[in-house]
């Protein structure tokens, strides 16, 4: 069956601009996660939702970032007045749910680079 | 708040020999799961295996073993008889198991096996 999917899988940005980075979780996955990778580092916990509500954004830098999923499925990135500090790999993980021992899977992240 | 050292930023390993890569973690948290992934230079994150702080004995999973020692909060993944696929970097994660569902990762160590 199809894995986490994210697009655009790279993106360039001038700095200032506003940017929105998608992703598909696995079908029948309820939770959903982001988080970012900057160069040689692990990955960051950005936010998680459990459906359609965003169950801890605790990881969010500043409120410049904002993440919606609408419908308890494909869930969107945004980030207004991009800065350079913002170019990292940007992971998106489903679950089937939150909690417990369920594994995150992964998509293939997508790479913004803010000039 | 949770913590995953990873204090081996490189190593090398022969083909088919076996190679431990350590990870220490720290957490207030009674119960918790221990996470490893692969992350290939295409950059995806590939679940490995899975370790939770109850479990009695150390998982395994194929040529994948966690060796969990809770007195020391060490889960080191051992991996056998090593692979020229088995060069990546290498991610220890962990998570409570109760209702914060988010990974904590640590920085990696990057494997690379030789012929």
């Amino acid at each position: 069956g199809a894995g986490v999917s994210q697009t655009p899988s790279n993106k360039v940005t001038e700095k200032g601009k506003y940017v929105e980075l998608r992703c598909d979780p696995i079908s029948g996955h309820t939770a959903l996660y982001w988080y970012r990778q900057s160069l040689g580092q692990g990955p960051e916990f950005l936010i998680y939702f459990q459906g359609t509500g965003a169950a801890d954004d605790s990881g969010l830098p500043n409120d410049r970032f904002f993440a919606v999923r609408p419908e308890g499925s494909v869930s969107t990135l945004k980030i207004q007045r991009t800065e350079r500090g913002d170019s990292a790999v940007y992971l998106c993980a489903s679950s089937l749910s939150a909690g417990g021992t369920y594994e995150q899977y992964f998509g293939p992240g997508t790479r913004l680079t803010v000039t | 708040a949770q913590k995953i050292t990873q204090t081996q930023p490189g190593m090398f390993v022969q083909e088919k020999e076996a190679v431990t890569l350590d990870c220490t973690y720290d957490t207030s948290d009674p119960s918790y799961g221990l996470f490893w992934y692969k992350q290939p230079s295409s950059g995806e994150m590939i679940f490995l295996i899975y370790q939770g702080s109850y479990d009695q004995q150390n998982a395994t999973e194929g040529r994948y073993s966690l060796n969990f020692q809770k007195a020391r909060k060490s889960a080191n993944l051992v991996i056998s008889a090593s692979q020229l696929g088995d060069s990546a970097m290498y991610f220890c994660a962990m998570r409570s198991l109760g209702a914060a569902s988010k990974l904590t990762f640590g920085t990696g160590t990057r494997l690379q096996v030789t012929l």
